[in-house]
């Protein structure tokens, strides 16, 4: 695709649902980031991929949060039970891979837990 | 993680130079210097990014200081379109490092 594309756009979710965000970052990148932003804050780092493999998670806040990338290209980020401390913009990113290439944000996914 | 420093904010005047600074005293020599930014209710946006050679780019220009330990990004001629918040990140090698992490970043005000 021309872009990184995250759905839904938005997700209001009851507590204690689980909820399921998707990623499809730009076509043969190998890289894939997933991050939190609350307003008014910086993007908090997830988690990030590889190709599928998930290189490094230290950024899940709890075993609630989980990610995969199964076949190396479209991503799911899967909060169980949600809490109302969950609700912020979860942003996705991808890039060509290694620390000389740009990252490219989709427009994020909106969670509202009420 | 490699820290880095940055003023929580910054002002400017339209159509004048901005220099954002970033301290990253603790850089490796294998540390990309990145810059992104992020305007208000959109994703983050790829500015910039260098290792040791100034840069420069059609959006700015990255000046790194000899000893890489702090780096400035140049606005040549600021618009209103580059009020901000302004992220300086480093991306170190390998596995675990190879990562973009955000800090505060300096939220650039551009009066007109």
């Amino acid at each position: 695709g021309a872009g990184v594309s995250q759905s839904p756009r938005y997700k209001v979710t009851k507590r204690g649902q689980d909820v399921a965000l998707r990623c499809d970052p730009i076509s043969g990148h190998v890289s894939l980031y997933w991050y939190r932003q609350a307003l008014g804050q910086g993007p908090e780092f997830l988690t990030y991929f590889n190709y599928e493999a998930q290189q490094d998670k230290s950024g899940l806040p709890n075993d609630r949060f989980s990610a995969e990338r199964p076949e190396g290209s479209i991503s799911t980020l899967t909060i169980q039970r949600t809490e109302q401390r969950d609700s912020a913009m979860y942003r996705c990113a991808s890039s060509l891979g290694g620390r000389g290439t740009e990252a490219f944000f989709g427009q994020g996914t909106r969670l509202t837990v009420v | 993680d490699a820290k880095t420093t940055q003023p929580n904010s910054m002002e400017s005047n339209e159509e004048e130079p901005v220099h954002l600074p970033c301290n990253h005293s603790t850089i490796s020599g294998t540390d990309y210097i990145h810059w992104y930014r992020q305007l208000p209710s959109q994703g983050p946006e790829y500015v910039i990014h260098g290792l040791t050679s100034n840069v420069n780019n059609r959006m700015a220009s990255l000046a790194i200081a000899e000893d890489r330990k702090s780096s400035t990004l140049i606005l040549h001629r600021a618009t209103l379109r580059d009020a901000a918040v302004y992220y300086c990140i480093l991306m170190g090698y390998g596995g675990a490092t190879n990562k973009l992490i955000f800090g505060t970043g300096t939220l650039l005000a551009v009066q007109p």
